[in-house]
């Protein structure tokens, strides 16, 4: 069974770092590429960058770029998301998501909670 | 970067009713574009994907066309478990993008 799950909740205070993951489970991680998407309270969803694990290949959206960092660990099959100084403006539920099996078949994490506050 | 553009925003249907949403896409993106449904506090499902196939276990009463720059989803016959928000997702071309959403309510 394809699975892709998540780290738990985060709480943070501006400028703090933060890592979030997502493991892949089910297919081979290495084949696929796998992306996060970001979703601010009432808001839409956001594609903001997609990395493929076997080469490390990332391609960020312009918005998102040099904001965060994506990487992966083949070896654990886990992808990351990555922030060096978090803002208040980060406050959102990020969910990663990857294109497995059949072209266009999205499967989802079940999402993390990112809260930024003094 | 493509945009996609996707509308209405919002639309107000009953029960019954035949529901369509369209999504342009700003350059053609063949058919590589899915649509994702999601209810308030949950993960977005997945529906169509390659524009016009049904995932297995989506009612028949959803449906996805089109190819190139326009697409549509539409509901037959809307229940009461179909009121969410619907966003399609262009993954023919890096960056790929979403729709803006469009909110199905009473």
């Amino acid at each position: 069974e394809v699975q892709l799950v998540q780290s738990g909740a985060e709480v943070k205070k501006p400028g703090e770092s933060l890592k979030i993951s997502c493991k892949g489970s089910g297919y081979r991680f290495t084949n696929y590429w796998i992306g996060w998407v970001r979703q601010m309270p009432g808001e839409a969803l956001e594609w903001m960058g997609i990395i493929y694990p076997d080469d490390s290949e990332i391609r960020y959206s312009p918005s998102f770029r040099g904001q965060v960092i994506i990487s992966a660990d083949k070896s654990i099959s886990t992808a990351y998301l990555q922030w060096n100084s978090v803002k208040a403006s980060d406050t959102a539920i990020y969910y990663c998501a990857s294109p497995i099996g059949v072209p266009g078949t999205f499967f989802w994490g079940q999402g993390t909670l990112v809260t930024v506050s003094s | 970067d493509i945009l996609m553009t996707q509308s209405p925003s919002a639309l107000s249907a009953s029960v019954g009713d035949r529901v369509t949403i369209t999504c342009r896409a700003s350059h053609g993106i063949s058919d590589s574009l899915a649509w994702f449904q999601q209810k308030p506090g949950k993960v977005p499902q997945r529906l169509i994907y390659m524009a016009s196939n049904l995932h297995t276990g989506v009612p028949s009463r959803f449906s996805g066309s089109g190819t190139g720059t326009e697409f549509a989803l539409t509901i037959s016959s809307l229940q009461p478990e179909d009121f969410a928000t619907y966003y399609c997702l262009q993954h023919n071309t890096f960056p790929w993008t979403f729709g803006q959403g469009t909110t199905v309510e009473i």
